[in-house]
């Protein structure tokens, strides 16, 4: 099993819609989380992190974080065509909290 | 400000060059980071320096050769690379934060080795 797991898509989501993306995780032990959007052809950009089980916001972006399911989420309300790009998951590694571990990422498009 | 620099953006090489990549960062961050990134996968952990030190090492060939002169500088030299080596290289930076760390990338160097 895969240390973060992320399904690939393409995700398809008409523009203003909500766009929601999943990530699950294989260590219970795991205390930090990250969504990073990286578009094409340029590096990885911080969105949010989340260490505490709940909601997290900022501005149209809300992470959701649920140890217990081991399980993280990425929602993007009122969805802009600029919002179109790879969103990765990360978290700290077991072996030490300067690893970060990815998933392989979702590509998101977002539909005029 | 959370910025991140690399030079150069974008580097064609043979393979019997020696070419360096340097990344610098000026927010008093104590990591510093190298990672690989080939098309549609994420990023792949290859160095880190923690303190200056060389921490982590994710068993790269002796062919790429980091080097932190200072804490706010990284290099990664570069000889005798291969066609597959190439890639886009991002630096990235954290702070050391006990439980909370979080890593900032740089814009990446885009490499082609010919």
């Amino acid at each position: 099993q895969k240390e973060v797991e992320q399904n690939s898509g393409p995700l398809s989501v008409p523009e203003g819609a909500i766009a929601s993306l999943n990530c699950t995780y294989s260590d219970r032990g795991s205390q930090s989380f990250f969504w990073y959007r990286q578009y094409s052809g340029k590096s990885p950009e911080l969105i949010m992190s989340i260490y505490s089980n709940g909601d997290k916001e900022d501005g149209r972006f809300t992470a959701q974080l649920n140890k217990a399911s081991q399980y993280v989420s990425l929602l993007i309300r009122d969805s802009q065509p600029s919002d179109s790009a790879t969103y990765l998951c990360a978290k700290q590694g077991i072996q030490g909290a300067q690893k970060l571990v990815f998933g392989q990422g979702t590509r998101l498009t977002i539909n005029p | 400000d959370t910025e991140v620099t690399q030079t150069p953006k974008h580097l064609v090489m043979g393979m019997t060059n020696k070419k360096s990549l340097k990344c610098e960062q000026h927010m008093g961050h104590r990591a510093m980071y190298w990672y690989k990134q080939k098309a549609k996968k994420p990023p792949e952990l290859m160095f880190v320096y923690s303190y200056e030190k060389l921490s982590i090492n994710e068993s790269v060939p002796s062919r790429f050769s980091p080097e932190c002169p200072n804490s706010s500088l990284l290099n990664l030299h570069l000889h005798a690379l291969q066609p597959e080596d190439s890639a886009l290289y991002l630096c990235a930076s954290s702070a050391l934060a006990v439980s909370t760390d979080t890593q900032y990338f740089g814009p990446g160097t885009r490499l082609t080795v010919l």
